[in-house]
């Protein structure tokens, strides 16, 4: 079982959409978590960072952590066809960044 | 600040050749990451300097991979008698480590195709 599990998608909705992208994790000794937005054949780029379970909104992004679930997911509200992209979950409990899949999010115009 | 840059952006190489990727992280970063990423997957960390010390090396970084970040600035990844499974892009990160809150920020990339 990996330490992070992410729904690959493709998840495709129409512009305006409010999107949905979620991570599970199973080590209790990850801290910080953040998410990365992944155009094709870039690096990441970050997004968000959060430390403690609740909410951090940025813009249209928010970011929500429950650690007693191990969930944590990322909304976008009004979503633009701009933000078509693969969305990585990472999360660190020493120096090293962990990984998920990523998802892939199409926006239809 | 012109962010984390990466040299080549691309490299194809035959089966058995060696090739060596340059990192060049944000200049006051004291922390350089490398990680692979291979289609369809999240990036899989390989190795981490603080200055010029390796200070932690993956399992995935087999004895045919060898980083250097020789005076605490740039970084070279190295492959020795490169495999087709070797294929992937490697990421290079850098960072400023301060208690607790650190960032790692991403370069472009090296995408990695071995024949």
């Amino acid at each position: 079982q990996k330490e992070v599990e992410q729904d690959p998608g493709p998840l495709s909705v129409p512009e305006g959409a409010i999107v949905s992208l979620n991570c599970t994790y199973s080590n209790s000794a990850f801290q910080y978590f953040m998410w990365y937005r992944q155009y094709s054949r870039k690096g990441p780029e970050l997004l968000m960072y959060t430390y403690s379970s609740g909410n951090k909104e940025d813009g249209r992004f928010t970011a929500q952590v429950d650690k007693s679930s191990k969930y944590i997911s990322l909304f976008i509200r009004d979503s633009q066809p701009s933000d078509s992209a693969t969305y990585l979950c990472a999360m660190k409990g020493g120096n090293k960044l962990v990984f998920g899949a990523g998802t892939i999010l199409r926006v239809k115009s | 600040d012109t962010g984390v840059s990466q040299d080549p952006r691309h490299k194809i190489t035959k089966r058995g050749q060696n090739v060596t990727f340059r990192c060049d992280p944000i200049s006051e970063h004291n922390r350089l990451y490398w990680y692979r990423q291979t289609l369809g997957q999240g990036p899989e960390f390989l190795t981490y300097f603080q200055n010029e010390a390796q200070l932690e090396k993956s399992r995935l970084l087999s004895d045919r991979f060898s980083a250097e970040r020789p005076k605490g600035s740039f970084s070279t990844l190295e492959i020795q008698r490169t495999e087709q499974g070797d294929s992937a892009m490697y990421l290079c990160a850098s960072s400023l480590a301060a208690l607790g809150r650190e960032t790692q920020y991403f370069g472009p990339g090296t995408r990695l195709l071995v024949l």
